[in-house]
């Protein structure tokens, strides 16, 4: 069964600076999705980033972009010029590629709670 | 796009009473999921549709818990004799047909119950 760790329950930053959260996943499948988020204090679970793990290139959305590392099967946020408005709960998840049966549900990890502080 | 809609934003009900809740999914999207979420965890899946078939449920899902979608638009969770282990906010989201269509969820709602 696929697993998703994100190893830093809390995380701070300075307004403007840049923060990367972690997330680990471990699956024996080669064709997954990666997901990245953002569920702000207002409660609604935002999209931020999302990455197929058959491309190379890892994908960007204006200050976020990920590193992802198959071999290692790791997944990190990185948020460039962090802003008051990032301060939420980041959720890593992962999603199997096959459209079959079971597979359209996402595995979510607990989450890591990011605080930017002015 | 009016996003995900759900209904109510909040309910508090005594053990033992039923509840049910209600969500709108964005008009095109054909797939409905719903999700459990406590404080402090991430989403845990409860079941999906795919228009008005119910494709998957999980086992978290006891005999109390109940999801309909008729008729491949909105969707009714409803939980029977609710325990105080049901207090939750419940996650709606929906997405299109492609295999990597993001979920896009509405705002929950928040169930307490006493």
């Amino acid at each position: 069964a696929q697993t998703v760790t994100q190893s830093q329950p809390e995380m701070s930053v300075q307004e403007a600076e840049t923060v990367t959260l972690s997330c680990t996943y471990d699956t024996s499948e080669s064709d997954y999705y990666l997901f990245w988020y953002k569920q702000p204090p207002s409660r609604q679970m935002i999209l931020v980033i999302r990455q197929e793990a058959y491309k190379q290139q890892n994908a960007t959305e204006n200050r976020f972009s990920v590193n992802f590392q198959k071999a290692a099967k790791s997944f990190s946020l990185k948020i460039s010029d962090s802003q008051l408005g990032d301060a939420a709960m980041y959720f890593c998840a992962y999603r199997s590629s096959y459209n079959a049966g079971n597979n359209r549900k996402l595995i979510w990890g607990l989450g890591t709670s990011l605080a930017v502080n002015p | 796009d009016t996003g995900v809609s759900q209904d109510p934003r909040h309910k508090i009900t005594k053990r033992g009473q039923n509840v049910t809740f209600r969500c709108d999914p964005i008009s095109e999207h054909n797939r409905l999921y719903w999700y459990r979420q406590t404080l402090g965890q991430g989403p845990e899946f409860l079941t999906y549709f795919q228009n008005e078939a119910q494709l998957e449920k999980s086992r978290l899902l006891s005999d109390r818990f109940s999801a309909e979608r008729p008729k491949g638009s909105f969707s009714t969770l409803e939980i029977q004799r609710t325990e105080q282990g049901d207090s939750a906010m419940y996650l709606c989201a929906s997405s299109s047909q492609g295999t990597d269509s993001p979920l896009h969820f509405g705002n929950g709602t928040r169930l307490t119950v006493t």
